[in-house]
């Protein structure tokens, strides 16, 4: 079945620690987003990809990391930048106009 | 720039009334339109999208939204909802000049029995 795999569903991260959320996706789309989701706040932008070995900032950007190595892969890093990581992760690839989702990353701070 | 607005936060209904979920969008020429469902603690999923031709679309789970271009609206209706319906829905629109797609805040649909 073609679709984007996102994991781990649970992460827990501790104070100074880079977490890296994975994005996987077989769909062949070259477009690929990161998007922050809080509540009350619908989505934010974080991060996208339009290419492989090519990334953009998306309206929040800070505290995070990317990398787009591969077609299929797009894995998100939260650095101890991002003082308020608490949130649920999304991730999105895009064919032509149209964004498909994965099930999302809830990340947590201990 | 393209936005979007959903003008209800939350919207309540019983099993089996009519439901219709409101979507403004501003931009001049008339974009891409899409509506999305979440259910708690998943990912997004795409419900129906308008890119032209006839206005009224129609969407997986027995949903249809109608395009009004003097109204700038993408309304979303389902006859009969079901407890099943319960979840949070996005609107969302793609202007021509950008590949990045602006979602509105969404609105949460509450069920009663």
């Amino acid at each position: 079945d073609g679709g984007i795999t996102q994991s781990p569903k649970y992460l827990f991260r501790k104070e100074g620690q880079n977490v890296t959320l994975s994005c996987e996706q077989n769909l062949n789309h070259d477009a690929m987003y990161w998007y922050r989701q809080d509540p009350g706040q619908g989505l934010r932008l974080i991060y996208y990809s339009q290419i492989v070995n090519d990334f953009q900032k998306g309206d929040i950007a800070e505290g995070y990391s990317v990398s787009r190595e591969k077609k299929e892969s797009f894995p998100l890093t939260v650095t101890s930048a991002q003082k308020n990581p608490t949130a649920f992760y999304l991730c999105a690839s895009q064919e032509r106009e149209t964004q498909y989702f994965g099930p999302g990353t809830r990340l947590l701070v201990l | 720039a393209q936005s979007v607005t959903q003008p209800d936060i939350h919207i309540t209904v019983s099993e089996g009334a009519s439901l219709e979920l409101r979507c403004n969008y501003s931009y001049g020429a008339t974009p891409y339109l899409f509506w999305y469902v979440q259910s708690p603690g998943q990912g997004l999923q795409l419900l129906l999208k308008y890119f032209s031709g006839d206005t009224l679309v129609q969407g997986i789970k027995g949903f249809e939204a109608e395009f009004k271009r003097s109204q700038s609206s993408f309304n979303l209706r389902k006859p009969s909802v079901h407890w099943s319906d319960a979840a949070e829905y996005f609107c969302a629109v793609l202007s021509g000049g950008s590949y990045i797609p602006t979602f509105g805040r969404g609105t949460s649909l509450i069920v009663h029995p």
